[in-house]
This record gives C-alpha cells, structure tokens and sequence, in this order.
C-alpha cells in the first residue's frame, strides 16, 4: 500500500525556519517525481515545489521561491521542505504528493495527511 | 501560469441528484486535468486523471470528461459520502500545475 507521512510541521515566528519530512512506503520512490501542495486555511490548494526522481531538477512557485529548498533521500524514501525566511502567509497544511504519468499527461495520484505549519509571532 | 476558474464555487443538491461542475482553463491544456475530492480534515482524494479516466477504487458514479479548454465532473447519483470539496488542477503546464477554486456540494 502506498503510503506518504509528513511530519516537520508546527509553529514558528515569522522570519524562522522549519523542515518538513515526508516518509514514503509501499513503492519504489525513486522511481517517482515529487511535489509539495500547501493549503492555507480555509483555502484552496496551491502547488508549491516539484523535484524529479533523481533529485537533479527542481521548480518552486514564485510565492517561496528563493526561501525554500525541495530536496529528496532516495536511500531513505524521503522527501524534504525546508523553508526559511518564513512570512505569515506561508501557513498552511502542507502535503506531498505523488506524481504518476497516464501516457504525457501527469496526475498527482497518493498525497500524505498533511503538516501544518503556522507563523505567526 | 494556466488559469483554471471552475463553477459553481458552492452547490446545494440533495441525495441521488445528478451533479455537474465544470472547470475551464485560460489556455487550452489537452486532456491535462485531473479531479480531486476533499473532505474537512483530509488530504485530496484522486477522482479522475486524463480528463476522463478513473481512479482505481473510485465509485463509477463519477465520471469527467471535456478537452482543451471546457471540462466536466459529473456525479450521476449523489451519495451521503460525495458531499465535499471537489477541485480541478491542470497539469498541462508541468511541474507548474495549478488547481481551480474549487467547487463545495453541500446538503440541500
């Protein structure tokens, strides 16, 4: 069974930093791209970070580019988050997701149960 | 970055109405759209990919279509379970997807 855990999340001050950790079991992770989805409260969802299989490419909204770094540990089934120069506006559940192909097209197919991270002072 | 804008952002509907939302993009995305259920509490639960394609598990009273542009999700038969949050998100535009408002169904 395919399975993403996060963890990492809590509350922080603005301007700090938090690491968020997704655990992933249940099929080969290194196999598979990454994301990042984060959904402020009483929101919609709004795509955040995307890391390919081999860790070597990475993209990040222009909302927390340059504060946050995507990485993975494909030794340890894991997908990273840290996120710096945190604003108020960064609080948020924040999910991972799988990402699976259907011929070209890409879908977001298993996503964990979500950390929240809250910055506020 | 791809513009999704769906409708109706809420919907009242009562157990084993037919339901539709639709979803419409700023470009045209091919078939690159998928459909997610969320409950309060709960992460996103895939309903469809590729437009039209369902999610093993996924009861076959969902049901999407639409290309290019215009998109379809479709409840046959509203259940006491379906009442949710329902999102569209286009991944034409990879890695950089991006979802629609979403749509609420509530009890009538």
């Amino acid at each position: 069974e395919v399975q993403l855990v996060e963890s990492g999340g809590g509350l922080v001050q603005p301007g700090g930093s938090l690491r968020l950790s997704c655990a992933a079991s249940g099929f080969t992770f290194s196999s598979n791209e990454m994301n990042w989805v984060r959904q402020a409260p009483g929101k919609g969802l709004e795509w955040v970070s995307y890391i390919s299989s081999s860790g070597s490419t990475k993209y990040y909204a222009d909302s927390v580019q340059g504060r946050f770094t995507i990485s993975r540990d494909n030794a340890k089934n894991s997908l990273f988050l840290q996120m710096n120069s945190l604003r108020a506006e960064d609080t948020a559940v924040y999910y991972c997701a799988r990402v699976r192909y259907s011929g070209n097209s890409p879908y977001f197919d298993h996503w964990g149960q979500g950390t929240l991270v809250t910055v506020s002072s | 970055d791809i513009q999704m804008t769906q409708s109706p952002s809420s919907l009242s509907a009562s157990v084993g109405d037919r339901v539709t939302i639709t979803c419409r993009a700023s470009q045209t995305i091919s078939n690159y759209l998928s459909w997610f259920q969320q409950k309060p509490g709960k992460a996103p639960k895939l309903l469809i990919y590729a437009a039209s394609s369902l999610q093993s598990g996924v009861p076959s009273r969902f049901s999407g279509s639409g290309s290019g542009t215009d998109f379809t999700l479709t409840i046959s038969s509203l259940q006491p379970e379906d009442f949710a949050t329902y999102y569209c998100q286009q991944s034409y535009g990879t890695p950089r997807v991006t979802f629609g408002g979403g749509t609420m169904v509530e009890i009538k």
